[in-house]
This record gives structure tokens, C-alpha cells and sequence, in this order.
């Protein structure tokens, strides 16, 4: 059992928008920023956002995020087969570690 | 631009003691004062931070793994360490190491390696 909450699975079609939730708590998205990665299947993970909503270099504009509170939402417009993969949601807990989620698989139909 | 590479044995014995090493390429972690991360994932499943070291050598560990184990920095060698001890069939995981500016986010990875430690 993951301490931040995704969906599972989400799907969308090509060319369409798709949305991640990731939920937490006061003591850890309430508390500190986050971050999201993509995993393409048989690859180590990729950092698409840090600090709530901003993008590494190299990481196109389709790809946005935002939080609230507890719990923090990533967007991915304009879908593209490249981007199936999973994605984990991540942040500090007031435990004193490094929280993921459980991740969600995007099925781009 | 940091290249990270993982070494070690895939299978470990029950009982015995998971030993990996990251080799950073690209800068020195205590020049550019990084911190070193070793986070796993089982087959099939999601990501574990197992803890992270600092360019000064102060460790940070996973709660729930802390007591097995440890992680260290070799200046000299441009490697940080991973160290867990008694092990069994649920610490089959890939491992990766990684790296970044502060514990998190983590900005580079290395590719990974995959430990077996048959039940």
C-alpha cells in the first residue's frame, strides 16, 4: 500500500488530454512539493516535474502539473503513442522519507 | 551531465548481504555537491526510496529499511554504496542508483540492475 494514491490506469486516445491524481496528506503533499516521473516499460524512470509544476530541460510544454492542498494533478495534452508508460507521483513525507505513489499506466488507445 | 552506472552481483543467498556500487561519470558528487540515491522496484511494481547520501557523507535511510541497511560515499572513486543485510525473497528488485542536488527530485539515473534472491 502506497502512501500517495493513483489511479491505477488511465487511457486516452491520440492527440487527446489526460489527467493523473495523485493524493496524499498533510504530512507529505500538504507539506512539501512534488514531483512526477515517467517510466517507458524496460527503462529506468525520468523526471517530468519538480516543485509542484516545474519542467526539467527537455521536457516538452504537453506535459504540466499542479497541486492543491493534498494532492497534486498531472496533465498530458496533445497524447502521443511515446507516451505510454507509467508515471509516480513523489515527495517528502513528514516520516522522514521519500514517498512514492503506486503509479499509473497510460494506455494511449 | 552525470552518467551513473550500477556493479554488482544479480543473485544473492537468503541470509546474505546485498553489496552494489555506483559509479558517477561527468563530475565529482562532492565538487558539485550532489547527494546519492538507491531506490528499488520488485518486478511488476512501484518505486522504493531506500535512501539517499549526501556529498558530505550524512546518510538518510528509509524508515522501514533502515535497520538493514547502509549507504556510503568514496570520494576517491567518484562511487557511493549500497549495503543490505539479511536478506530474502522480497528484496528481489531491480536497483537504481541515482543523483541529484538534494535528495530529491532526482534528476539522474542510472539504468538500473536486477538482484534475485530465490525463496
Amino acid at each position: 500500500q502506497s502512501v500517495l494514491t493513483q489511479p491505477p490506469s488511465v487511457s486516452a486516445a491520440p492527440g487527446q488530454k489526460v489527467t493523473i491524481s495523485c493524493s496524499g496528506s498533510s504530512s507529505n503533499i500538504g507539506y512539501n512539493s512534488v514531483s512526477w516521473y515517467q517510466q517507458v516499460p524496460g527503462a529506468a524512470p525520468k523526471l517530468l516535474i519538480y516543485d509542484n509544476h516545474k519542467r526539467p530541460s527537455g521536457i516538452p510544454d504537453r506535459f504540466s502539473a499542479s497541486k492543491s492542498g493534498t494532492s497534486a494533478t498531472l496533465a498530458i495534452t496533445g497524447l502521443q503513442t511515446g507516451d505510454e508508460a507509467d508515471y509516480y507521483c513523489e515527495t517528502w513525507d513528514r516520516s522522514l522519507s521519500v514517498v512514492f505513489g503506486g503509479g499509473t499506466r497510460l494506455t494511449v488507445l | 551531465q552525470l552518467q551513473l552506472q550500477e556493479s554488482g552481483p544479480g543473485l544473492v543467498k537468503p541470509s546474505e548481504t546485498l553489496s552494489l556500487t555506483c559509479s558517477v561519470s561527468g563530475a565529482s558528487i562532492t565538487n558539485i555537491h550532489y547527494y546519492g540515491t538507491w531506490i528499488r522496484q520488485p518486478p511488476g511494481r512501484g518505486l522504493e526510496w531506500i535512501g539517499s547520501v549526501s556529498y558530505s557523507g550524512s546518510t538518510y535511510y528509509n524508515p522501514s529499511l533502515k535497520s538493514r541497511v547502509t549507504i556510503s560515499l568514496d570520494t576517491s572513486k567518484n562511487q557511493f554504496s549500497l549495503k543490505v543485510n539479511s536478506v530474502t525473497a522480497a528484496d528481489t528488485a531491480m536497483y537504481y542508483c541515482a543523483s541529484a542536488a538534494a535528495i530529491l527530485p532526482i534528476h539522474y539515473w542510472g539504468q538500473g540492475t536486477l538482484v534475485t534472491v530465490p525463496s
